[in-house]
């Protein structure tokens, strides 16, 4: 079964311009959350989908923003980019339904974001 | 989600056991005992999880006190390979799954 895939891998962009990052879940997984990871404050918990809806969400600002597709595929969006913003975005997914133990959440390699 | 506390690092010999400890005395009781382990530039890599039984699996063992205010990771044989920063988080099943609160975790280095 082939786990988490997020693309791009590596990036660069300049302050100012926005950028999409894209996962995909593991087959038959409905919920895609994403975290932000930076060696100042650690993994951080960005926004939680499920079935299309965000289903929680953490403490960042209105330019993070995120949607999920029909097929569970997700993008998150970052707009303005700050140097800030540097960091590596993960995609984590999950059945996400309320199984006994079927909400492991497994986590993608991750997209390195570098902003210039 | 409760909060745990973490030794901010180890050390272990190859072939030895690692005993990775994890405070959560504020636990609740419909939440879980997670361990992660992230090895450096990768993902964080699911190991294992439990509520209140103990639980084995091929990577490692997870020992939880009866009052569930803490947690012992267990790698049986350590090997180089294990040197990562590993994660204990407790959080609820359902419906907040995807939501965790990640601490700084304990960074254990297995050295020959």
């Amino acid at each position: 079964k082939a786990g988490v895939t997020q693309t791009p891998r590596y990036l660069i962009k300049t302050r100012g311009q926005q950028v999409t990052l894209s996962c995909s879940p593991i087959s038959g997984h409905r919920s895609v959350s994403w975290y932000q990871q930076t060696p100042g404050q650690g993994l951080q918990f960005l926004f939680e989908y499920f079935s299309e809806t965000q289903r929680n969400k953490g403490n960042f600002p209105g330019r993070f923003s995120g949607r999920q597709f029909s097929n569970s595929r997700s993008e998150m969006n970052v707009s303005t980019l700050e140097l800030g913003d540097s960091a590596l975005y993960l995609c984590a997914s999950s059945s996400g339904q309320g199984s006994n133990s079927g909400n492991t959440i497994y986590f993608g390699e991750g997209s390195w974001l570098t902003v210039v | 989600d409760a909060k745990t506390t973490q030794p901010p690092s180890m050390d272990c010999a190859e072939g030895r056991a690692a005993n990775l400890p994890c405070n959560h005395s504020t636990i609740s009781g419909n939440e879980y005992v997670y361990w992660y382990r992230q090895i450096h530039s990768q993902g964080p890599q699911y190991i294992i999880h439990g509520l209140k039984n103990n639980e084995t699996n091929e990577m490692a063992s997870l020992i939880i006190t009866e009052d569930r205010k803490s947690s012992t990771l267990i790698l049986p044989h350590a090997t180089l390979r294990d040197t990562a920063v590993y994660y204990c988080i407790v959080r609820v099943e359902w419906p907040n799954a995807g939501k965790s609160t990640f601490g700084d975790g304990t960074t254990l280095t297995v050295k020959p």
